[in-house]
């Protein structure tokens, strides 16, 4: 295991329900991440976490909310999803935002929108 | 200029082959370029990584070759075995600390 734990590891939802993505990391890192992986797609950046403040949006809708309460703890709250936001979900961690030289990874969340 | 183009899309090789993995990026202010490997069911995870000041890069049978002029780099594994089939994606990243990744590869290794 990296240290990166994720849950639900599989989310169906319906486009109208409000659901919230966890992650947590027990690796003592500063930064945060969270990423979209789409099949035949590259890894998509969303939001970036260091110190518990957001310093990455990347033009990210607004039916994705993120949330970093502390260091070790991050989420991803959706609400009104479309079926094409379906997806498997990354958290990240590295040691702060300027030492992403290694990244690790959570198993991700399998989203399904119907 | 942030992309990375990974090729190919999918790779099918015999238990003892080479795999090689390529790819090409256009900003030539990336200066650092990592791998990652996914397996399935499980996110990705770091498996080699390369500075542009140096040509070549080796960890047991796995290698990244750099070619700074041809802005290209890839990954070959050697003596390939069924284990090390799996999602390989490369990366480079910008001098905001910003990291792109290419579409990734999905390796199979044939017994």
């Amino acid at each position: 295991e990296t240290g990166v734990t994720q849950t639900p590891r599989h989310l169906v939802m319906g486009m109208t329900n409000k659901k919230s993505l966890k992650c947590e990391q027990h690796l003592g890192h500063n930064a945060m991440y969270w990423y979209k992986q789409s099949a035949k797609k590259p890894l998509e950046l969303m939001f970036v976490y260091n110190f518990k403040e957001q310093t990455e949006n990347n033009s990210v809708p607004s039916r994705f909310s993120p949330e970093c309460p502390n260091s070790s703890h991050l989420f991803l709250h959706l609400h009104t999803l479309q079926p094409e936001d379906s997806a498997l979900y990354l958290c990240a961690s590295s040691q702060d935002r300027g030492d992403n030289e290694k990244l690790f990874f959570g198993s991700g969340t399998q989203l399904s929108v119907l | 200029q942030q992309q990375v183009k990974q090729s190919p899309q999918s790779l099918i090789v015999q238990k003892g082959g080479i795999s090689i993995i390529n790819c090409a990026y256009e900003n030539t202010a990336f200066d650092y370029f990592p791998w990652y490997q996914q397996f399935p069911g499980k996110g990705p995870a770091l498996l080699i990584a390369i500075r542009p000041d140096v040509s070549e890069k080796k960890e047991g049978r796995f290698t990244i070759s750099f070619n700074k002029s041809a802005k290209q780099f890839s990954l070959h594994i050697m003596d390939s075995q069924p284990g090390d089939s799996a999602t390989y994606f490369c990366a480079a990243r910008n001098a905001g600390n910003m990291l792109t990744f290419g579409g990734g590869t999905r390796l199979m290794v044939k017994p």
